[in-house]
């Protein structure tokens, strides 16, 4: 299997334009989960999805965030307007929800907003 | 809110010497723990999965799990340089709503000299 999938692996953009992330989870994982990680804060839970709903979107730090999931094999995590603190890398993950419950990650997206 | 502490480091350890990393949780109720190892710049890796009490062993790695506890630890036994890299645990949440998701540490970073 390739794994999970994002795109793009880097991302640099201006404050305020809008920025789209992407990921493809593992074919057959009905769990999609959307991180991000910095150095001050660490690796948080943004949002995450079972069979393409939104299960838990606490983590969403404001509305400038929002999330989809159109199928089982596609997921976008959008920002807009982004900001300088939005900089951090993205991580999107898949688990198939049976044990063992194991979730593996994608190699994520370095996002720099300037 | 589920809590997962681990040792903060850094770890520092000789080549060949073993590497103990641990962690707490808060949750009684949880019934599957994860390690992750995380090389700098790349996504969390799954190393280890551990479900009963216990020691399971895979290679140079021995997850040790104690439910009474609330302790799950990572042992790496001949540590090699190439095992630098900072130590993720994660403890699954297998019921209801929360079911899948996974609460981390905030890590802990080590070091194998030569």
């Amino acid at each position: 299997d390739a794994g999970v999938i994002q795109s793009p692996r880097h991302e640099v953009t201006e404050m305020g334009q809008e920025v789209t992330l992407r990921c493809k989870p593992i074919s057959g994982h009905d769990y999609l989960f959307w991180y991000r990680q910095t150095m001050m804060r660490g690796l948080e839970l943004l949002i995450y999805f079972n069979n393409n709903v939104p299960i838990d979107d606490s983590g969403m730090p404001e509305d400038r965030f929002s999330a989809k999931m159109p199928n089982a094999s596609f997921s976008t995590l959008k920002i807009q307007p982004s900001e300088p603190r939005d900089s951090a890398v993205y991580f999107c993950a898949s688990l198939e929800g049976t044990i063992p419950y194991e979730q593996y990650f994608g190699p994520g997206t370095r996002l720099t907003v300037t | 809110q589920k809590e997962v502490e681990q040792n903060s480091g850094p770890l520092s350890v000789p080549e060949g010497a073993i590497a103990s990393l641990n962690c707490t949780y808060s949750d009684r109720g949880s019934q599957s723990f994860f390690w992750y190892r995380q090389y700098s710049g790349k996504s969390p890796e799954l190393i280890m999965s551990i479900y009963s009490n216990g020691d399971k062993e895979d290679g140079r790695f021995t997850a040790q799990l104690n439910k009474a506890s609330q302790y799950v630890s990572l042992l790496i036994r001949d540590s090699q340089p190439s095992d630098s890299a900072t130590y993720l645990c994660a403890v699954n949440s297998d019921r209801g709503s929360t079911l899948g998701r996974l609460y981390f540490g905030r890590g802990t970073q080590l070091t194998v000299w030569p």
